[in-house]
C-alpha cells in the first residue's frame, strides 16, 4: 500500500518570502500522480498543484511550484513571494495511475503561516 | 457547471442516532469517493462509489457504515447508531470517465461537518 509522509506538521514564513513544504511518499508503482491540496479554515479542499510522475519537467501554477525527485520519491512545494491569503492547511496526495478508479492517499498536512 | 454539492454543511445529532449525509457529484460525473478527516488529520479514504455499484470499500468501518450511489439522486453515506468518535468531517468527490478531460483528477465538495453530542 502507498503512503505519504510530511514531516513538518507545522511551518511559517514571512510575507513576500518563499517556503518550500517537504513531503515523501513510498509506492512500488512507476506510474502514478501526485498533487498538493490546500484546506483554508474554511476546510475546502483546493487543488494547488499536480505533477503526473511520467514527465521530469517540475509542474509551475504561478507562484507555486514543485520539486519532483522520482528516484528518491520526494514532491515538495515551493511557495514563492508569500501572501497571507496562502496560510493554510496543505495535503500532499498520491492517486495511482495503473489502475483507474483509484483513492487519493493523502498525507497528514503541514499547516502553514504567513507573518506580516 | 456547479461543482460537488454536499448537504448539510453541519449536522449535530446526539449518540445512538442516524446520520445520512448527501452527495452530488460535478455534472457528468459518475465516479464518486467519501472520504473522512478527523481533527488536525488528513483524509482518510472511506469507499468508492460508481453509479449502483460500491467498488471499493476497504475503507470503511465494518460495522454501522453504509453507502450507496443510486441510479437517480445524490450519494448518500449513512451511519447508523453514530459515537462520538465518528464526529469529523467528511469529503465527498468525484471523477468523470476514463477518456474525459481531468479524469484522474477528483474534484471535492466542501464537506459535512458531523458532531456527534
Amino acid at each position: 500500500a502507498q503512503t505519504v509522509t510530511q514531516s513538518q506538521p507545522e511551518m511559517s514564513v514571512q510575507e513576500a518570502e518563499t517556503v518550500t513544504l517537504s513531503c515523501t511518499y513510498d509506492t512500488s508503482e512507476s506510474d502514478y500522480y501526485l498533487f498538493w491540496y490546500k484546506q483554508p479554515p474554511s476546510r475546502q479542499m483546493i487543488l494547488v498543484i499536480r505533477q503526473e510522475a511520467y514527465k521530469q519537467q517540475n509542474a509551475t501554477e504561478n507562484r507555486f511550484s514543485v520539486n519532483f525527485q522520482k528516484a528518491a520519491k520526494s514532491f515538495s512545494l515551493k511557495i514563492s513571494d508569500s501572501q497571507l491569503g496562502d496560510a493554510a492547511m496543505y495535503f500532499c496526495a498520491y492517486r495511482s495511475a495503473e489502475n483507474y478508479g483509484q483513492n487519493f492517499v493523502f498525507g497528514p498536512g503541514t499547516r502553514l503561516s504567513v507573518l506580516p | 457547471n456547479a461543482g460537488v454539492m454536499q448537504n448539510p454543511r453541519h449536522l449535530v445529532r446526539r449518540r445512538g442516532q442516524e446520520a445520512r449525509l448527501r452527495c452530488s457529484p460535478m455534472k457528468g460525473h459518475s465516479h464518486v469517493y467519501w472520504y473522512r478527516q478527523l481533527p488536525e488529520e488528513g483524509l482518510k479514504f472511506m469507499v468508492y462509489l460508481q453509479k449502483e455499484n460500491i467498488i471499493d470499500e476497504s475503507g470503511m468501518p465494518k460495522e454501522r457504515f453504509s453507502a450507496e450511489f443510486p441510479k437517480e439522486g445524490p450519494s448518500i453515506l449513512r451511519i447508523q447508531q453514530v459515537v462520538r468518535g465518528d464526529s469529523a468531517a467528511y469529503f465527498c468527490a468525484s471523477s468523470p470517465r476514463p477518456g474525459e478531460s481531468s479524469y484522474n483528477e477528483q474534484f471535492f465538495g466542501p464537506g459535512t461537518r458531523l458532531t456527534v453530542l
